[in-house]
């Protein structure tokens, strides 16, 4: 079973500044899809970034990018230039199948 | 591009009582997902559709909890009778590609 693990449940960044989520999984399969998905208060998921795992290049989104780590089975992001519509719960996603195995989050807050 | 839709967005019932929740997904999107997600936890994958049969149900408490996609398109999801550990944000997700798109959830609260 693919278990993912986040080893963070609160995270606190400035404005401006730039933050790192970590994010670790475990799998036995070679090719797979990780995911950060942001959930804000009002609740609704909204993908912020996507990896494939037969990728050696780390995805980049404007202000979002990762640092994947096939062989340490990590996959961290950073959030550069911090904005206050950042803060919300941010979820590292493992694809099985079609469907997702979620982590359990990290709390992001972002201080004026 | 409308996105997913689901209806209620909270409901609140006493224990050993019926709801249902509705979702239609995004048009044209072939698979459809519920998910439960209890506080402080990520969300659980509890049915997977493609078009209007069956995936994955493994992880649906089969003896109370019951979906259905008739035609295709919109899904329901049932709970019969409800218990306090039901509890939490219903999320429907449709997928194109490998990008699933979520709805807003329906918040079940179980007294």
């Amino acid at each position: 079973a693919q278990t993912v693990t986040q080893s963070q449940p609160e995270m606190s960044v400035q404005e401006a500044e730039t933050v790192t989520l970590s994010c670790t999984y475990d799998t036995s399969e070679s090719d797979y899809y990780l995911f950060w998905y942001k959930q804000p208060p009002s609740r609704q998921m909204i993908l912020v970034i996507r990896q494939e795992a037969y990728k050696q290049q780390n995805a980049t989104e404007n202000r979002f990018s990762v640092n994947f780590q096939k062989a340490a089975k990590s996959f961290s992001l950073k959030i550069s230039d911090s904005q206050l519509g950042d803060a919300a719960m941010y979820f590292c996603a493992y694809r099985r199948g079609y469907a997702l195995n979620f982590g359990k989050g990290t709390s992001l807050l972002v201080t004026p | 591009e409308a996105g997913v839709a689901q209806s209620p967005r909270y409901k609140i019932i006493e224990k050993r009582q019926s709801v249902a929740f509705w979702c239609n997904p995004i048009s044209g999107h072939a698979t459809l997902y519920w998910y439960q997600q209890i506080l402080g936890q990520g969300p659980k994958l509890l049915i997977q559709f493609q078009n209007n049969g069956v995936v994955d149900d493994s992880q649906l408490p089969k003896d109370r909890f019951s979906a259905e996609r008739l035609k295709g398109v919109d899904s329901t999801l049932k709970i019969q009778p409800a218990k306090l550990e039901d509890s939490a944000v219903y999320l429907c997700a449709s997928r194109r590609g490998e990008t699933q798109y979520f709805g807003p959830g329906t918040r079940l609260l179980v007294l």
